[in-house]
């Protein structure tokens, strides 16, 4: 079974700043592929941003990036300009074949 | 844009009391995932269905729990003799098409309380 790592429970960024979450993963396979979720209060998962990983270079989204180091089975979230509505659960998962394996999450709160 | 639905929003019941949770996932999907979040935990899968059959299902996907596509667009998980520890948020998902397909797109979720 995949292990997510998130060694941080919780995160607290200054609007417009920049903050960082970290996520480990463990897997014997090559092909897979990463995701970051956002769980606001409502619950919802939503997508953040996803990463293939036969693919060195680093996926973006608007005010959202990662870096990928497979070797380091590393994959952390860089959020930018950072919004009151960044604030939220942030959930990083592996996918191979049927099913996705969560991390515990890390809570951002964001200081205005 | 397409969306995961899911019906109802919440749901209270009794212990012992069977409960069926409604998911209408993407159109063009054919990848369906059943998921559920204990209050302050991580999310977990329960179950992956593909070509109406079960893909592969968690160990906490026991004999209790069942899930059924019954027409073209709905995907449910019925839960037949509810427990306390049943209580929980539940995720339904849907992947597949086009360039996108390994992406697995989340309803908002059915919060079950088990009383």
């Amino acid at each position: 079974a995949q292990t997510v790592t998130q060694s941080q429970p919780e995160m607290s960024v200054q609007e417009a700043e920049t903050v960082t979450l970290s996520c480990t993963y463990d897997t014997s396979e090559s092909d897979y592929y990463l995701f970051w979720y956002k769980q606001p209060p409502s619950r919802q998962m939503i997508l953040v941003i996803r990463q293939e990983a036969y693919k060195q270079q680093n996926a973006t989204e608007n005010r959202f990036s990662v870096n990928f180091q497979k070797a380091a089975k590393s994959f952390s979230l860089k959020i930018s300009d950072s919004q009151l509505g960044d604030a939220a659960m942030y959930f990083c998962a592996y996918a191979n074949d049927y099913k996705l394996s969560f991390g515990a999450g890390t809570t951002v709160t964001v200081r205005a | 844009e397409p969306e995961v639905t899911q019906t109802p929003s919440h749901q209270v019941t009794q212990m012992g009391q069977e409960v069926i949770l409604r998911c209408v996932p993407i159109s063009n999907h054919l990848y369906f995932y059943w998921y559920r979040q204990i209050l302050g935990q991580k999310v977990e899968f329960l179950v992956s269905f593909y070509n109406n059959e079960i893909s592969e299902k968690s160990e906490i996907f026991d004999d209790q729990f069942s899930v059924e596509r019954p027409d073209g667009s709905n995907f449910t998980l019925k839960i037949r003799s509810t427990k306390l520890e049943d209580s929980a948020m539940y995720f339904c998902a849907s992947r597949g098409g086009g360039q996108d397909q390994e992406t697995q797109y989340f309803g908002p979720g059915t919060r079950l309380l088990v009383l």
